[in-house]
């Protein structure tokens, strides 16, 4: 497997617009996990989904917002409309949900900077 | 809420000496803990993860332990390395779901 894969690797883009941050989950996996890292703030749990369901999303900061799962491969966050304090890198994870077995894989990160 | 702190954030030793990075959390009821390792403008990748039943795990010259009851994780890393230089976080998995709370990490630079 390729490991979690996350597109794009950078975003730069005018505050007011739309950005749409994708995550492809390690196949056979029931989590799925976005996660925000910022030096002030570390690693922040933003939502997270159990078989295709999210299942905490009281990280996610405002209602600006959101985040889908429509199938068990593929996964959107989504921020409209983008400020520049949303400038972060945004992480997904996933992993499998088995008693012992519940190590997290994490992907390379999108670097969104909102100018 | 289930609170993480790693102490130092940064710390720079010689090549050769042994690393010592802390953990600290709050909640001791985890399910288990998670060692990253984190490079520049990289992802995290997983070192080691300890089940709560187990007070440590091993992998080559990484070493973590756990006591739960203090609420402290300890990994040891032996005859450090330049390429051991990287940012290293731990994460605490709550019982009962899948969910992990990270320190900041420690950024650590091993001079050649």
């Amino acid at each position: 497997d390729a490991g979690v894969i996350q597109s794009p690797r950078h975003e730069v883009t005018e505050m007011g617009q739309e950005v749409t941050l994708r995550c492809k989950p390690i196949s056979g996996h029931d989590y799925l996990f976005w996660y925000r890292q910022t030096m002030m703030r570390g690693l922040e749990l933003l939502i997270y989904f159990n078989n295709n369901v999210p299942i905490d999303d009281s990280g996610m900061p405002e209602d600006r917002f959101s985040a889908k799962m429509p199938n068990a491969s593929f996964s959107t966050l989504k921020i409209q409309p983008s400020e520049p304090r949303d400038s972060a890198v945004y992480f997904c994870a996933s992993s499998l949900a088995s008693v012992g077995n519940t190590e997290a894989f994490f992907g390379q990160g999108t670097r969104l900077t909102v100018v | 809420k289930q609170e993480v702190t790693q102490i130092p954030a940064a710390l720079s030793v010689p090549e050769g000496e042994n690393l010592v990075l802390n953990c600290s959390f709050t909640d001791s009821a985890i399910y288990n803990l998670q060692w990253f390792r984190q490079d520049p403008g990289k992802g995290l990748t997983s070192l080691l993860l300890i089940q709560s039943s187990q007070r440590e795990q091993t992998s080559g010259r990484l070493n973590a332990s756990l006591d739960k009851s203090s609420g402290r994780s300890t990994l040891y890393i032996a005859a450090s390395q330049p390429g051991d230089s990287a940012t290293y976080l731990c994460a605490a998995r709550k019982y009962g779901n899948n969910r992990l709370a990270f320190g900041k990490g420690n950024q650590v630079v091993v001079i050649p």
